[in-house]
């Protein structure tokens, strides 16, 4: 099964508008980041946070985490055309070991200008 | 210059020919990962390593082969290439106090 569902899988919105992107989770985790890919290109990463933390804010983006529904958000605000792409939440769980990733299949954000 | 670099880019071959993906970082990262990606997939472990004398199996694993030549070198190989191992394979890196990965740009693999 999957660890790491975006929700929902394709967002389409205006220029300025902001964006919610959500992301489920199944076991108990360390912490959870979101990445950001353009169109075929490596992943970026955007923000982290770990799993005794309920919020986090850098720049437009703030991300949430709700350990107890297993589930985190991330806003984008204010959005720009180049903000155009695909966003992966990734989880690392915590019986594993040191940073290994489980990647969800991500939401693709399209800003229209 | 990039911190991640990946080599080839893109690459087409034919069925049961054996490959190798080279992957270089100067960031001085410890641990390095090899993924898949596919549409609709997102990312997936193939093998991942946390030093020059550690390797370790990830989620599918099978058909596929790594070598870390030193620890800024790790390299994923094919040993008989087949179909469905077309994908784009990304490699990426991290420190031993930070979890956060940094990916390389990504081979674009044809498996014909």
């Amino acid at each position: 099964s999957q660890q790491g569902e975006e929700d929902p899988q394709a967002l389409s919105i205006q220029e300025g508008e902001n964006a919610t992107m959500n992301c489920s989770y199944k076991t108990s985790i360390n912490n959870l980041q979101w990445y950001r890919q353009n169109s075929g290109r490596g992943l970026v990463h955007l923000i982290l946070i770990r799993s005794n933390e309920r919020e986090k804010h850098s720049g437009r983006l703030r991300v949430t985490l709700d350990t107890s529904k297993k589930s985190s958000s991330l806003l984008i605000t204010a959005s720009r055309a180049a903000d155009t792409a695909s966003y992966f939440c990734a989880t690392a769980a915590l019986q594993t070991s040191g940073s290994r990733l489980t990647f969800g299949e991500g939401t693709q954000l399209t800003v229209n200008p | 210059d990039a911190d991640v670099t990946q080599t080839p880019r893109n690459r087409i071959t034919k069925t049961g020919k054996r490959i190798m993906l080279e992957c270089s970082q100067t960031k001085g990262h410890d641990r390095m990962y090899w993924y898949r990606q596919d549409p609709g997939l997102g990312l997936r472990l193939i093998y991942y390593s946390f030093d020059v004398k550690d390797i370790n199996k990830g989620e599918i694993s099978d058909g596929y082969s790594v070598s870390r030549q030193a620890q800024a070198k790790f390299s994923l190989s094919l040993e008989s290439a087949i179909p469905n191992q077309t994908a784009l394979y990304f490699c990426a890196t991290s420190d031993s106090y930070r979890d956060e990965q940094y990916f390389g740009p990504g081979t674009r693999l044809t498996v014909t």
